[in-house]
């Protein structure tokens, strides 16, 4: 099956800093998701980004399929930022919705 | 937005009793859904996708006869967990796909809050 990468593992911000996560992935692919995995659980969907860039407020998503690779972007980082960013994918020879997961970013932003 | 509601969101049980675990798409209806599990500090695993009026489809090492998903209407899927042990502990997270949903009409995945079992 397909394989997905995110870099780095942990990542302890300043509140107010900026920082990218990666995600690569060894496969073409249908669809891509950022999720934001709160303290509690649950899954926010974040982006949804097969390809190209978008944009939501202190956040950005940046995918270049052809390269395999997408990257998210925190600016101005918050304490509520605080979570594990997971990137999904689903393989372009899967079936609808059948995501695979990376290991995702443990993200802290200390005030 | 699409909303999916998982319940119970903490479940706490006897070793070798059986444990039903809701999934339901408030707003919209959902032939597809999958389940996931997620062990502490690691990532989601799914375990089978579930589909409205048919068998579920289980990923290779999940049992079947372990984990029974029944997908009886197009708003529920419901996994459970039978003769739990210790080792069944963990966070079982559903998602439901929305067809048409999301920008320019792709399918977009929305995902339950988390069922936490913890097998005594």
């Amino acid at each position: 099956g397909i394989q997905v990468e995110q870099s780095p593992p942990d990542l302890i911000l300043q509140e107010g800093a900026n920082s990218t996560l990666r995600c690569n992935f060894s496969d073409s692919v249908n669809n891509l998701q950022w999720f934001h995995q709160n303290p509690w659980g649950q899954l926010i969907n974040l982006f949804y980004i097969p390809s190209g860039t978008k944009q939501n407020g202190r956040l950005s998503a940046t995918t270049v399929a052809t390269e395999r690779y997408s990257l998210l972007y925190i600016s101005s980082s918050q304490t509520t930022d605080s979570g594990v960013y997971f990137c999904a994918v689903e393989g372009a020879t899967d079936s609808w919705g059948k995501l695979q997961f990376g290991a995702g970013t443990q993200v802290v932003v200390t005030p | 937005g699409a909303v999916v509601s998982q319940h119970p969101s903490r479940v706490i049980c006897k070793s070798g009793t059986s444990v039903k675990i809701e999934c339901r798409s408030l707003d919209f209806q959902a032939t597809t859904m999958f389940w996931y599990r997620q062990f502490p500090k690691q990532s989601l695993m799914l375990m089978a996708t579930s589909n409205e009026g048919s068998k579920a489809t289980y990923e290779q090492g999940v049992e079947k006869d372990k984990f029974l998903i029944n997908h009886a209407s197009l708003t529920l899927s419901t996994l459970t967990v039978t003769s739990a042990h210790p080792e069944d502990s963990s966070f079982y997270i559903c998602s439901a796909l929305d067809w048409g949903s999301g920008v320019s009409g792709a399918n977009v995945l929305t995902f339950g809050a988390g069922s936490r079992l913890t097998v005594l």
